[in-house]
């Protein structure tokens, strides 16, 4: 079946320093959305993307969908220990069902 | 904001036993599922309801798996005969339509664990 990879599957980083995670899929994609999952946590919706090429910042979270729509990346600037937890990219594959399909996540672990 | 909220926050069963989790989602949504997450993996979609049907499942959602809305609010899944690998975190989640553009809204999941 379909598949969404994310790379890396963990980092970890000095408190400041910058992180991205990248999302493939070897299909084309109608969509991407972005979750962040804090430890413990149920994964919480961040941003959707829709347009090939389209970029949407939030704050210090930038987000990037590929102009083959298929690829992904979100990209902190500058990063907190606040924005420890998992990323999961995911595709809402509307093809006359309703099913989500999560990337494999990319856990991040921010160092003081 | 929006909640979801799900009960219980955790379940023990043993093997072989039936549970039910629970769910009670947004009260405008349209669109409800249910994901598995067993513990430090991906979220694994189950299952989407839509309109009192199914609208899609997983290979995951076998015969052992049921999910109905008894009384128009509450939305729950059910395990005849949970087995040891059922232990995981079970998200229910809804949206308002089944749009791209819409946001997901996910509960805080009940932890199930089957000894």
């Amino acid at each position: 079946g379909q598949q969404v990879m994310q790379i890396p599957q963990y980092q970890h980083v000095q408190e400041g320093e910058d992180f991205t995670t990248y999302c493939n899929s070897s299909t084309t994609l109608s969509n991407i959305q972005w979750y962040k999952q804090r430890p413990g946590g149920h994964p919480v919706f961040l941003i959707q993307l829709v347009k090939s090429g389209e970029v949407k910042k939030q704050k210090r979270l930038t987000f990037q969908f590929g102009e083959a729509k298929k690829n992904s990346s979100l990209h902190i600037t500058a990063t907190q220990t606040t924005d420890v937890g998992t990323y999961f990219c995911a595709h809402l594959r509307t093809s006359g069902t309703y099913k989500y399909i999560f990337g494999t996540g990319t856990r991040l672990k921010v160092l003081a | 904001e929006p909640e979801v909220t799900q009960t219980p926050s955790h379940q023990v069963t043993q093997m072989g036993q039936e549970v039910i989790l629970r769910c009670v989602p947004i009260s405008n949504h349209l669109y409800f599922y249910w994901y598995r997450q067993i513990l430090g993996q991906k979220v694994e979609f189950l299952v989407s309801f839509y309109n009192n049907e199914i609208s899609e499942k997983s290979e995951i959602f076998d015969d052992q798996f049921s999910v109905e809305r008894p009384d128009g609010s509450n939305f729950t899944l059910k395990i005849r005969s949970t087995k040891l690998e059922d232990s995981a975190m079970y998200f229910c989640a809804n949206t308002l339509r089944g749009r791209i553009t819409d946001t997901q809204y996910f509960g805080p999941g009940t932890r199930l664990t089957v000894l």
